[in-house]
């Protein structure tokens, strides 16, 4: 069985550059998060889907990040603009229902450099 | 909001001695997880604890629950080199919708 698919792997762009990252959960699973995780820190929650319901965006830089699920199953994350303090890992993940006695499998990440 | 706090932040060891690392909430949680994320890699669950005073093993990995489920704790027997990275603990805060806060992490290297 796959596991969570996320590309890029790697980016770098300039300050006040788009981004955007994509994220393919495990099949079945209905419920998505994105991380984003500063180098020596604990991954921070950005936002959290239930199939396409965005229902926990309370960390969520709402004036430069967006997020979308339109189908319930693959997701993007934008920036625009990008600035420097951006620079970090953005881990997706997913798990089969909202957390509560279930294991949430991470992707490898996309790793954000804004230069 | 919650905070999830662990100790030490960095730890070196010998190998074959005994490594532990503790999680410190500043809320009562429901659950709570512990994952590990090799060096350049991404957080691999380990394991989940519900109950209030509950112990789990993972063959030299022994997780627990504190009593007060406000605390946890991991400890590795014999740590092998294959034990190096960084294990991060995450609760999920009695009645906070699903919401699973991690904590800051103990970086583990193992010396041989």
């Amino acid at each position: 069985e796959a596991g969570v698919v996320q590309s890029p792997r790697y980016k770098i762009i300039e300050k006040k550059q788009p981004v955007a990252f994509w994220c393919n959960p495990i099949s079945g699973h209905n419920t998505l998060y994105w991380y984003r995780q500063n180098l020596g820190q604990g991954p921070e929650l950005l936002i959290r889907y239930e199939n396409e319901e965005a229902v926990d965006d309370s960390q969520l830089p709402k004036d430069r990040f967006s997020a979308e699920r339109l189908k319930g199953v693959d997701s993007t994350l934008k920036i625009q603009p990008a600035e420097l303090g951006d620079s970090a890992v953005y881990l997706c993940a997913s798990s089969l229902m909202p957390l509560g006695g279930n294991t949430i499998y991470f992707g490898e990440g996309s790793w954000l450099t804004v230069v | 909001g919650q905070q999830v706090m662990q100790i030490p932040q960095y730890q070196h060891v010998q190998e074959g001695e005994d490594f532990t690392t503790y999680c410190n909430s500043s809320t009562t949680l429901s659950n709570i997880q512990w994952y590990k994320q090799r060096p350049g890699g991404h957080p691999v669950f380990l394991i989940q604890l519900v109950k209030s005073g509950e112990v789990k093993k993972q063959k030299r990995l022994t997780f627990q629950f504190g009593e007060a489920k406000k605390n946890s704790s991991l400890h590795i027997t014999a740590t092998q080199t294959t034990d190096v990275g960084t294990y991060f603990c995450a609760g999920m805060r009695k009645g906070g919708g699903n919401k699973l806060t991690f904590g800051t992490g103990t970086q583990l290297k193992v010396e041989l």
